[in-house]
């Protein structure tokens, strides 16, 4: 059974710093991994999904990669900004060669001004 | 598109009733997941279709609930009788295809008192 388990679950900074979550996941016989944003009280937001044969994908001030081989995924935000405040979530999809996500229970992200 | 449709928002409703959850994905998504998020369990995979069919509904907790996808735009999610336990956030998401970004509703908030 893919167990997905991300660090820290809280992380609090001020403005302007780099950060790093991290995401590691058991099964490594995975199709793709994705990371998302939960807003307090709203729905998830897909922010990056990387696909098995990548290593990473970037948007903007966000980039994700991919290590297969050790478990690990990990989402590098640049530049913090209060707005990027929010649960930060990552996917991999269950074991045996299934497409269907398994979550984390996400890092809780305060930026403060 | 307005992206994935839930509703109600918001259901209170009292042990022993029978509550149904509608969703309605993006048009032209093929794979659609329910999920139940909680703050003991995190989210957590109920049930997921593709092409309109069941394909795992391993993660349904008890003959309590089912679920149904009569076509490709609407889905519902029933609980009969409900407790107090099932309350929690109850998400339904969709997929063009099952190795692409999952696009998530906003969620309907249930209450079971």
């Amino acid at each position: 059974k893919q167990e997905v388990t991300q660090i820290p679950a809280a992380l609090s900074v001020p403005e302007g710093e780099n950060l790093v979550l991290n995401c590691s996941f058991t099964d490594s016989a995975i199709y793709n991994l994705q990371w998302f944003r939960q807003d307090p009280g709203k729905g998830l937001t897909s922010l990056l999904l990387i696909q098995s044969s990548q290593r990473e994908q970037t948007s903007g001030r966000l980039n994700a990669s991919l290590d297969k081989s050790s478990g690990r995924s990990t989402l590098y935000i640049a530049a913090s900004q209060p707005g990027d405040s929010a649960t930060y979530l990552c996917a991999a999809p269950a074991s045996g060669g299934s497409y269907i996500p398994t979550f984390g229970r996400g890092t809780s992200l305060i930026v403060h001004p | 598109d307005a992206g994935v449709i839930q509703s109600p928002r918001h259901e209170v409703t009292e042990m022993g009733q029978e509550v149904t959850l509608r969703c309605k994905p993006i048009s032209g998504h093929n794979s659609l997941f329910w999920y139940r998020q909680t703050m003991m369990r995190g989210l957590e995979l109920l049930i997921y279709f593709n092409n309109n069919v069941p394909i795992d509904d391993s993660g349904m907790p008890e003959d309590r609930f089912s679920a149904k996808m009569p076509n490709a735009s609407f889905s519902t999610l029933k609980i009969q009788p409900s407790e107090p336990r099932d309350s929690a956030v109850y998400f339904c998401a969709s997929s063009h295809s099952s190795n692409e970004k999952l696009f998530f509703g906003s969620g309907t908030q249930l209450s079971v008192l």
